[in-house]
């Protein structure tokens, strides 16, 4: 089983501040997404990184994938109310059919 | 729009009890997922199936079993529910795993 492990597991900032989020594994995936998922719903894709130390930029949402494809970090700059909500990573396997979730991290941004 | 529906977004039943979490997708996708949600450990893989009558097992598969008659139905069976059952189930359907689409999840509480 291919494990992700995310940290931090909770997060509570003030609006306005920045954030850094890790998903971090010891297995290499063929790509990576990240989703968020608000209560009462199901995840919602965010962004999919697909190459070793690919930058994605969504907004005010910063989207990497390491350079040995084991491990991505979200970045988000000047934290807002609305972006309250958990964070999952999930990497997709060789064959293309499994996806593997993280353990997910819980953000709360506070106005 | 892909739309991921479940049979149910709030359930109790009691221990012992045979239950059927459905789930449909309208996108004619090959890949459906079932996945149950716990605080801490993310999202866990049950079963999956990539065809009709096809199913794989995930991470966490004891106490369950999974029908797939059509493409577009994906059933959960719990064959006697326990109270460590009572969990989030999440249901996603993909082309490939290229992206995930959730359904809302249902809320299943074993008395």
């Amino acid at each position: 089983t291919q494990l992700l492990e995310q940290s931090p597991q909770f997060l509570s900032i003030q609006e306005g501040e920045n954030l850094t989020v890790y998903c971090n594994s010891s297995s290499v995936f063929s790509s990576l997404q990240w989703y968020r998922q608000e209560p009462g719903e199901g995840p919602v894709l965010l962004v999919t990184v697909v190459t070793g130390g690919e930058v994605k930029k969504l907004k005010r949402l910063t989207f990497q994938f390491g350079d040995a494809r084991k491990d991505s970090s979200l970045h988000i700059t000047a934290a807002q109310p609305g972006d309250t909500g958990l964070y999952l990573c999930a990497g997709v396997n060789n064959a293309g059919n499994m996806l593997t979730f993280g353990g997910g991290t819980r953000l709360m941004v506070k106005p | 729009d892909v739309k991921v529906t479940q049979s149910s977004r709030y359930l109790v039943k009691r221990t012992g009890e045979k239950v059927f979490l459905e789930c449909v997708q309208d996108m004619d996708h090959e890949n459906m997922f079932w996945y149950r949600q716990d605080p801490g450990l993310g999202l866990r893989l049950i079963y999956f199936s990539y065809d009709v009558k096809m199913k794989e097992k995930g991470d966490i598969p004891e106490g369950y079993s999974v029908s797939r008659e059509k493409k577009e139905r994906f059933s959960l069976i719990l064959e006697s529910a326990s109270t460590n059952q009572t969990s989030m189930y999440l249901c996603a359907s993909s082309p490939r795993a290229t992206r995930a689409y959730f359904g809302p999840g249902t809320r299943l509480t074993v008395l």
